[in-house]
């Protein structure tokens, strides 16, 4: 069981946004605004989406916006492309460690 | 640019100890702020974060894994290298080298390797 909870699947058609939730405690989500989140194509490495709760690193698409309130993040992919199908997994800093949450399957239909 | 690479054994038996070294470019060890980590993902899984190691030789383990685990530096080397005693088949997973930014996240991955665990 991982330490933060996200929903297994989540969908949406071209064009559609689509919101993913991760939730923690106050001890890692709620107490730090260092929540990242990781898009995974099968057969290949996590990349980094979204950092420091809502921040993109260079080179990532607009579309993908992150934010948060109390102890729950969230992921928001607008105008959604048929790349955009993938695994994504939230992270949390916990103070001495990091966390991760089990992941969301997103299908684009 | 970042590039990180892991090697080591794609097969190990069970009870043995497994040793991987990730060879790094684009940065330096013996920076400031700088450090390099381990993350496994066992397979259709989650990934876990198992050790981190900053220019400083500070160290961070994952509290259920710590006794199992240790984590070194070659900064001359550009290589980090990750050993985990006592294997199980459910250790069984692809291990990447990552780099960590920060403390908080990590911005840029190796291409993993699958490690099995089995007799």
């Amino acid at each position: 069981q991982s330490a933060l909870t996200q929903p297994p699947s989540a969908s949406g058609s071209p064009g559609q946004s689509v919101t993913i939730s991760c939730t923690g405690t106050s001890s890692d989500v709620g107490g730090y605004d260092y929540v990242s989140w990781y898009q995974q194509h099968p057969g290949k490495a996590p990349k980094l989406m979204i950092f420091d709760v809502s921040k993109r690193p260079s080179g990532v698409p607009d579309r993908f916006s992150g934010s948060k309130s109390g102890n729950t993040a969230s992921l928001t992919v607008s105008g959604l492309q048929a790349e955009d199908e993938a695994d994504y997994y939230c992270s949390s800093y916990a103070g001495s460690d990091i966390l991760f949450g089990g992941g969301t399957k997103l299908t684009v239909l | 640019q970042i590039t990180l690479k892991e090697s080591g054994p794609t097969l190990v038996k069970p009870t043995q100890t497994l040793t991987l070294t990730c060879t790094f470019s684009g940065f330096s060890l013996s920076t400031a702020g700088v450090g390099v980590g381990w993350i496994r993902q066992p397979p259709g899984k989650a990934l876990e974060c198992l050790a981190l190691i900053y220019w400083n030789d500070d160290k961070r383990y994952s509290p259920s894994l710590r006794s199992r685990l240790t984590i070194t530096k070659d900064t001359s080397k550009n290589q980090v290298v990750l050993t985990m005693t006592n294997m199980d088949p459910l250790d069984t997973a692809t291990y990447y080298c990552v780099h960590p930014r920060g403390v908080t996240c990590f911005d840029s991955w190796g291409q993993g390797t699958l490690v099995t665990v089995s007799s």
